[in-house]
């Protein structure tokens, strides 16, 4: 049981480049979350999705776009990569609203 | 903008002593209050979600309690062990759209044997 897995784990990019970063999750949750870590700042909410079909943006979704290919899977897409998105960021996921989120092991993005 | 403040900032702590965070959260449209702990280079875990106004949860030598009517809750940890090391984060869940959880910045303990 992986719970949830996040790909890549480390990323540089020039600025203006574009990338995905995947995660996907085998519990069968319902929502799912795009979370960015930057220091002296918490988790702030990129992008969700509430169940499969649907996706909301979150606190701060400037410059990215999200997938929610299927109930497993949710993608998040940087398509012109700015410094300002150098962060680390975690997919998460959750069984209901009341439950707690797990969280894949984050991606650490470098943009140049 | 909800905002979820956690103080202190960071401790650093003695092996068996023990300690406390504060967790502070908007007291009006209370759904949920949960607890995380993350450790270094790892991935943040779930110790608590609690629901209800005077909810207590244990776990080990790790406890919470909340009060959603101030809007606080309290983490403790009972004679602390360097393993206890790491950032604690809580998080609120609001009644109101789609009760998205909302981070504090953490405290950050470490604890020196």
């Amino acid at each position: 049981n992986a719970g949830v897995t996040q790909t890549p784990k480390f990323q540089v990019l020039k600025t203006g480049q574009s990338m995905t970063l995947q995660c996907a999750q085998d519990m069968n949750h319902n929502s799912m979350y795009w979370y960015r870590q930057d220091p002296g700042m918490g988790l702030r909410l990129i992008y969700y999705s509430a169940s499969e079909g649907t996706t909301d943006k979150g606190e701060v979704p400037n410059g990215y776009n999200v997938s929610r290919l299927n109930k497993r899977e949710f993608s998040l897409r940087l398509e012109s990569a700015a410094p300002s998105q150098t962060s680390v960021y975690f997919c998460a996921s959750s069984e209901r609203l009341n439950t707690e989120a797990f969280f894949g092991q984050g991606t650490r993005l470098t943009v140049v | 903008i909800l905002n979820v403040e956690q103080s202190p900032q960071s401790l650093h702590v003695q092996e068996g002593d023990s300690t406390n965070f504060t967790c502070s959260f908007p007291s009006s449209n209370f759904y949920a209050l949960h607890w995380y702990r993350w450790e270094t280079a790892k991935s943040p875990e779930a110790l608590f979600v609690m629901t209800l106004n005077g909810d207590e949860k244990k776990k080990g030598r790790i406890s919470a309690t909340l009060n959603t009517k101030e809007g606080y809750s309290y983490l403790y940890i009972k004679g602390s062990q360097p393993e206890d090391s790491a950032t604690y984060l809580c998080a609120f869940k609001s009644n109101t759209g789609f009760q998205k959880l909302v981070f504090g910045t953490g405290t950050r303990l470490l604890v020196s044997p």
